[in-house]
């Protein structure tokens, strides 16, 4: 297994514009998660999947952020329009099945976004 | 709320010397803790957890709930034990992992 796959791997784009990022998690997990990474916020969580539906979005910071999972190999999160406090690391991660203290999240790679 | 705090944003020792990465939590229940590694050009991975209580490449940690702290300590340093290292705890039930900020270490021969 490739792990969870992301796309892009880098993404440099103006203000204005419409990004997407792309997430396929391990095969056979039920959970997905999308975090941020910025030098003055850390590691966030955004919003988390089970079975496909959103759970907690209560870390999407606005409405420009949205995710989807319309089925259980593929989400995507889109900012809408990008601004450049928006320029941070993008990971996407998936377990089995979280809430279980012996689950594990399995983090992608990340997405480096640019918003110039 | 939730919170993690790792006081130390960069420690650097020598190699065979003790290593003690400090991370304490605020959380009003029961947590679960754990503690994630990311080697240079490697993807953010689980190094340990405290309801396992075991010792992964030498690390150990032991939650004090008296002190809310979650240490991570490993006896005798090695060089490829340089990575960035993250705190983090998940409680009731939810599946949120909150992060500390994370501590760079490294290791100098």
């Amino acid at each position: 297994d490739a792990g969870v796959i992301q796309s892009p791997r880098h993404e440099v784009t103006e203000m204005g514009q419409e990004v997407t990022l792309r997430c396929k998690p391990i095969s056979g997990h039920n959970s997905l998660f999308w975090y941020r990474q910025t030098m003055m916020r850390g590691l966030e969580l955004l919003i988390y999947f089970n079975n496909n539906v959103p759970i907690d979005d209560s870390g999407m910071p606005e409405d420009r952020f949205s995710a989807k999972m319309p089925n259980a190999s593929f989400s995507t999160l889109k900012i809408q329009p990008s601004e450049p406090r928006d320029s941070a690391v993008y990971f996407c991660a998936s377990s089995l099945w979280g809430g279980r203290a012996e689950d594990t999240q399995y983090f992608g790679p990340g997405t480096r976004l640019t918003v110039l | 709320a939730q919170r993690v705090t790792q006081p130390e944003k960069l420690l650097s020792v020598f190699k065979g010397a003790p290593v003690e990465l400090k991370c304490n939590y605020s959380y009003s229940g029961s947590p679960e803790l754990f503690w994630y590694v990311q080697y240079s050009r490697q993807r953010l991975q689980l190094l340990l957890r405290h309801i396992s209580r075991e010792s992964i490449k030498g690390f150990t940690a032991d939650l004090n709930k008296g002190e809310t702290s979650f240490h991570l300590k490993k006896p005798f340093a090695q060089e490829e034990d340089s990575a960035m290292y993250y705190c983090a705890l998940t409680g009731g039930g939810a599946q949120k992992l909150v992060f500390g900020q994370g501590t760079r270490l490294t290791i100098n021969p």
